[in-house]
């Protein structure tokens, strides 16, 4: 099945810097990519669909020059957090369809730690 | 807000047992997906069933949609140690269009 990959698998950083995640499709174009966020022990939160050569689409409540994210080819999306604090610590996790099969494949997500 | 609710939020069974899950959803949809998701990981696609579906099986897993009562169930049956995992239903269609809404999940222990 097709493969999406994402790191830093996990990241710790001081409050106030920025961190980057990358998340790539390794066998298929990805048009479009999701970003989600999960605390422990609850589901997943759509934050942002990323699509390739335009802007973003934010969910309400998502704060866009918060969270950054970029779609500049159609294998890569990347999601930067922005002067992080410690309530941005959370899982942050990808996924790309596979050009409207109708079924997600994920990364394998990244934990997040701001000290 | 989330469209899938499930139930039950925890299970814990012996291994051989047989695994129920099920998830309810609110508004109409186009199709209804389960996923795994071990701990600390990504998820995993098991199975999808679309709207004018009413059962499917893949493997161990036996998935059924009643649309009228905006429901979907999950049976692992058999189940093994290597099953422990949160299973999470999800849909698209309706007002989100095709992006997928996850429901609350369910954390299944499989005791060996």
């Amino acid at each position: 099945g097709a493969v999406v990959s994402q790191h830093p698998s996990w990241v710790i950083c001081k409050s106030g810097t920025s961190v980057k995640i990358e998340c790539r499709s390794l066998d298929f174009q990805a048009t479009t990519m999701f970003w989600y966020r999960q605390f422990p022990k609850q589901s997943l939160m759509l934050m942002a669909t990323s699509n390739e050569g335009s802007k973003a689409t934010y969910e309400q409540g998502v704060e866009k020059d918060k969270f950054l994210i970029n779609h500049a080819s159609l294998t890569l999306s990347t999601l930067t957090v922005t002067s992080a604090h410690p309530e941005d610590s959370s899982f942050y996790i990808c996924s790309a369809d596979d050009r409207g099969v109708g079924k997600l494949f994920f990364g394998s997500g990244t934990q997040l730690s701001v000290l | 807000s989330q469209q899938g609710e499930e139930d039950p939020q925890a299970l814990s069974i012996q291994e051989g047992e047989n695994a129920t899950m099920n998830c309810s959803y609110k508004t109409s949809i186009n199709n209804l997906q389960w996923y795994r998701q071990n701990s600390g990981r990504g998820l995993v696609h098991l199975i999808l069933i679309r709207s004018n579906e009413r059962e499917k099986h893949s493997g161990r897993l036996r998935v059924t949609l009643d649309t009228s009562k905006k429901s979907s169930s999950l049976l692992i049956t058999a189940s093994r140690a290597a099953d422990t995992a949160s299973y999470f239903c999800a849909t698209d269609g309706g007002a989100a269009g095709n992006k997928l809404t996850f429901g609350g999940g369910t954390r299944v222990l499989v005791k060996p």
